[in-house]
């Protein structure tokens, strides 16, 4: 089945201390984005990523960082977390940056204290 | 720079009315055009999209939208409301790799 994976679906910590989100799809997808979602505020681009080593900034992606070195795998680095990156987070991925349909994983919430 | 505006972050309709929804982006060159939707707890599912071609698209669930290139707008619409229609309605534009959504319309409907 193909599908956008990650993980951890719910995530509660504290302050500073550094956490690592997984993203995993098995579409062969070359582009693959890392979000956020907050109320009344709809999605936020944080990064994305075109192929295998290859990232840019998004519309937000001050305290956050990415790496792609497979290209099936995105994770989201939170080196430092603090309270304003509590937020529900979702990756997607797509056959290109055209016309093409995102595929969403199904979120995680992420609580920092 | 470019934005996505959605009027109305909720919007109430009866079962069997229309459904519209509004959106505007800002860019001097038309985009990739997008509506996704969110059904709680629950991540995005594309409705349908515009590229290139015929100005009125149809989608899943029998939504279609019509760009208005003169209009800068793309707006969202089902002649017939149904009950599993409520949900979150996001409009979308990708130009060169960045996306950027529209705040979003919480679709509520009533019997």
């Amino acid at each position: 089945e193909a599908q956008v994976t990650q993980n951890p679906r719910y995530l509660i910590t504290v302050t500073g201390k550094k956490l690592t989100v997984t993203c995993s799809q098995n579409m062969n997808h070359e582009y693959m984005s890392w979000y956020r979602q907050d109320p009344g505020l709809g999605l936020r681009q944080i990064y994305y990523s075109m192929n295998v080593e290859v990232t840019d900034k998004g519309d937000v992606p001050e305290g956050y960082k990415v790496s792609r070195k497979e290209k099936r795998n995105f994770p989201l680095i939170l080196e430092s977390p603090s309270p304003n990156q509590t937020s529900l987070y979702f990756c997607a991925s797509s056959g290109g940056t055209g016309g093409y349909e995102q595929y969403f994983g199904p979120g995680t919430r992420l609580t920092v204290t | 720079a470019q934005s996505v505006t959605q009027l109305g972050s909720h919007v109430s309709v009866s079962e069997g009315a229309l459904v519209l929804l509004r959106c505007n982006y800002s860019s001097s060159v038309p985009p990739y055009l997008f509506w996704y939707v969110q059904y709680p707890n629950q991540g995005l599912q594309l409705l349908l999209k515009y590229t290139t071609g015929a100005t009125l698209v149809k989608g899943i669930n029998g939504f279609e939208a019509e760009f208005k290139k003169s209009e800068t707008s793309f707006h969202l619409t089902k002649p017939s409301a149904h009950m599993s229609d409520a949900a979150e309605y996001f409009c979308a534009v990708i130009r060169g790799g960045k996306f950027q959504f529209g705040a979003g319309t919480q679709v509520v409907v009533t019997p």
